[in-house]
């Protein structure tokens, strides 16, 4: 069974930092592309970033580019994501997703995590 | 405002069929033939319901079609159950910088 287990949210201050996390297990990790995705409370679904197997290719949505980074291990089956300068408008849920092998592109996920929350309030 | 258009809510009676637009852009959803959607039920996940246009995964039921035309997608959803209440998202490739897109979400009643 394809799990997919976040972490490292909680309550920041604005302008700190995060390291979300994604435990994966129950397939090959280092097969499949990977995506974050995030959802503000009440809001709607908002990509973040995708990776690719082997990290070759990173993408970040437009407006996140510079503070987001992305990154794998595949020996610890593991998707983590770096948050820096955080603003109160990332409060969000942050979903780590699976992109299908099936999929032509990162902009379709078949398994989802059940997110982690993060807060950014003084 | 989210990058691809949808309406806020829908409704429909059990048994009825509802379309869901998506609209986009001649660099979303025009422009490629990857468009996906999902349901997402009050505090759970999404789960993915149609990729590629108008593929379903294994196990989803053929209850739920897409579509495309120029910059609009759709999600037809026939034979409405009480289940199928959630939101729904359209999802686009667009290319480089932007790669991906989401629509804002549409609150569908049964």
């Amino acid at each position: 069974e394809v799990q997919l287990v976040e972490s490292g949210g909680g309550l920041v201050k604005p302008g700190g930092s995060l390291r979300l996390s994604c435990a994966a297990s129950g397939f090959t990790f280092s097969s499949y592309a990977m995506n974050w995705v995030r959802q503000a409370p009440g809001k709607g679904l908002e990509w973040v970033s995708s990776i690719s197997p082997g990290s070759r290719y990173i993408y970040y949505a437009d407006s996140l580019r510079g503070r987001f980074t992305i990154s794998r291990d595949d020996a610890k089956h593991s998707l983590s994501l770096q948050i820096n300068s955080l603003r109160a408008e990332d409060t969000a849920v942050y979903y780590c997703a699976r992109v299908p092998l099936y999929c032509s592109t990162t902009s379709c996920c078949d398994s989802w995590g059940q997110g982690t929350l993060v807060s950014v309030s003084s | 405002q989210s990058a691809l258009t949808q309406p806020r809510s829908v409704s429909g009676s059990p048994g009825q069929s509802v379309t869901i637009s998506c609209t986009g852009t001649s660099s979303d959803v025009a422009g490629y033939k990857y468009v996906s959607w999902y349901q997402q039920h009050p505090g759970k996940a999404p789960k993915l319901m149609i990729y590629d246009v108008t593929k379903r995964p294994s196990g989803v039921p053929d209850r739920f079609s897409g579509s495309k035309s120029g910059n609009a997608a759709s999600l037809t959803i026939s034979g409405l159950q009480a289940e199928d209440e959630a939101d729904y998202y359209c999802c686009s490739y667009a290319g480089t910088p932007t790669h991906v897109v989401f629509g804002g979400g549409t609150k569908l009643t049964v």
